[in-house]
């Protein structure tokens, strides 16, 4: 595709529901970031893959949180058990290099999934 | 700490006139800067980026950014505002150390607003 698409676009979730949260990078794309943006924020970094490695989960909020992308192209954030403080748009971004590249190095990201919970 | 500030919350420009949206960063090492805006229901996209060289740098729509390093600083610049540049901005700063180097660390943004 010729962006970067992430589905659904809008969630509304029960307290204590599980939800996933798919993004389909633009492909060969080597790089794939997930980011969490509150209201009235910026972005805020969750996790990171090199192709199929999750080589960095450090903003990851807790262990409810879990991402895969098993083949190293479409990834799932999922969210277990969700609570209040999980609303808020999910960002996914991809890269044509690893991010250890300073040239080339441009995040191309998706509309987000505006996850509600209530 | 490596950080990014945008100072202000709203920026009001009328039609035509220059625009300016400001941008501070933290980081240790060369900083590497991005300028990202954000339409409703929109994701992000990319205007312009400084890596290295000249201290003013070229985007899309217009946009420009003048690098400052003795004022840590990379100001969003247009010299003609539209009504159509009103949106959500957003200046980042790549992540120079730790175990999260590569990753992009974002300001809070800055709503611009252009009158008719």
């Amino acid at each position: 595709g010729a962006g970067v698409s992430q589905s659904p676009r809008y969630k509304v979730a029960k307290r204590g529901q599980d939800v996933a949260l798919r993004c389909d990078p633009i492909s060969g794309h080597v790089s794939l970031f997930w980011y969490q943006q509150a209201l009235g924020q910026g972005p805020e970094f969750l996790t990171y893959f090199q192709n199929e490695a999750q080589l960095d989960k450090s903003g990851l909020p807790s262990d409810r949180f879990f991402a895969e992308r098993p083949e190293g192209s479409v990834s799932t954030l999922k969210i277990q058990r969700t609570q209040q403080e999980d609303s808020a748009v999910y960002l996914c971004a991809s890269s044509l290099v690893g991010r250890g590249f300073v040239a080339k190095n441009i995040q191309y990201f998706g509309a987000g999934t505006r996850l509600s919970v209530l | 700490a490596q950080s990014v500030a945008q100072p202000e919350d709203q920026v009001n420009v009328a039609e035509g006139n220059p625009l300016t949206v400001k941008c501070t960063y933290s980081v240790s090492g060369n900083p590497y800067l991005f300028w990202y805006v954000q339409y409703p229901n929109r994701g992000l996209q990319f205007l312009l980026k400084y890596i290295t060289g000249d201290n003013l740098v070229k985007g899309s729509y217009g946009f420009e950014a003048e690098f400052n390093k003795s004022q840590t600083s990379f100001h969003l610049k247009k010299p003609s505002a539209l009504v159509s540049d009103s949106a959500l901005y957003f200046c980042a700063v790549r992540a120079n150390y730790g175990g999260s180097q590569g990753n992009l660390i974002f300001g809070k943004g800055t709503k611009l607003s252009v009158k008719p």
